[in-house]
């Protein structure tokens, strides 16, 4: 499976803008992009996916390299209940099975 | 509400006892998945089913047994035979995995096991 790397931490003050990026230099074409997040003492949740495009959703934007190489999630207005550990996943659309390969994430802190 | 429920939140087992896990879901999933979160690392996979009276044992199955009796339910069972089996334990489901439409994972709020 291709991987990912990710900072072990980041910070960001409440309201203003996180960029969280993520290297995955032995992507393949048929892996698509996904990012999660976990709170503290819960599960994950699915925040956004992608290919090749750049994606938007109520939650966040992917934006993703032209080369694919790496990938950027962006949240545009940060607040504290966004302080969460973020993984992001590479994975074969398609599969026999859904499998998530999760790393150590990045651990993202909100200041107020 | 639709979502997953994993009972109970906290666990407690002496060294030894065989201890099930309880998963259950109401959204009409046909995949579901059993992870293990050891504390500062990402999930890994146990077992994972696709479809009711069938399942695959994941990365680290050893020590772990699954049933799927029904489509809602997919028990846990950590045997005496796994050696650390302390963890967090997070069960999953998501629409079948056999589709090439993207499909997300749903997640449900954990069960923090601890034996001593």
């Amino acid at each position: 499976d291709a991987k990912t790397t990710q900072p072990n931490s980041m910070e960001s003050n409440e309201e203003e803008p996180v960029h969280l990026p993520c290297n995955h230099s032995t992507i393949s074409g048929t892996d698509y992009i996904h990012w999660y997040r976990q709170l503290p003492s819960q599960g994950p949740e699915y925040v956004i996916h992608g290919l090749t495009s750049n994606v938007n959703n109520r939650m966040a934007s992917l934006a993703i390299a032209e080369d694919r190489k790496s990938s950027t999630l962006i949240l545009h207005r940060a607040t504290l209940r966004d302080a969460a550990v973020y993984y992001c996943i590479l994975r074969v659309i398609g599969t026999s099975y859904g499998k998530l390969t999760f790393g150590q994430g990045t651990i993202l802190t909100v200041h107020p | 509400d639709g979502g997953i429920t994993q009972s109970p939140k906290y666990l407690f087992r002496k060294e030894g006892q065989n201890v099930t896990l309880s998963c259950e879901q109401n959204l009409n999933h046909d995949a579901m998945y059993w992870y293990r979160q050891d504390p500062g690392q990402g999930l890994r996979l146990i077992y994972y089913s696709q479809i009711v009276n069938d399942f695959q044992k994941g990365d680290i199955a050893e020590g772990y047994s699954v049933s799927r009796e029904k489509k809602e339910s997919f028990p846990l069972t950590v045997t005496s035979a796994q050696k650390n089996p302390t963890a967090f334990y997070l069960c999953a489901s998501s629409t079948s995995g056999l589709s090439l439409v993207y499909y997300e994972q749903y997640f449900g709020p954990g069960t923090r096991l601890t034996v001593t």
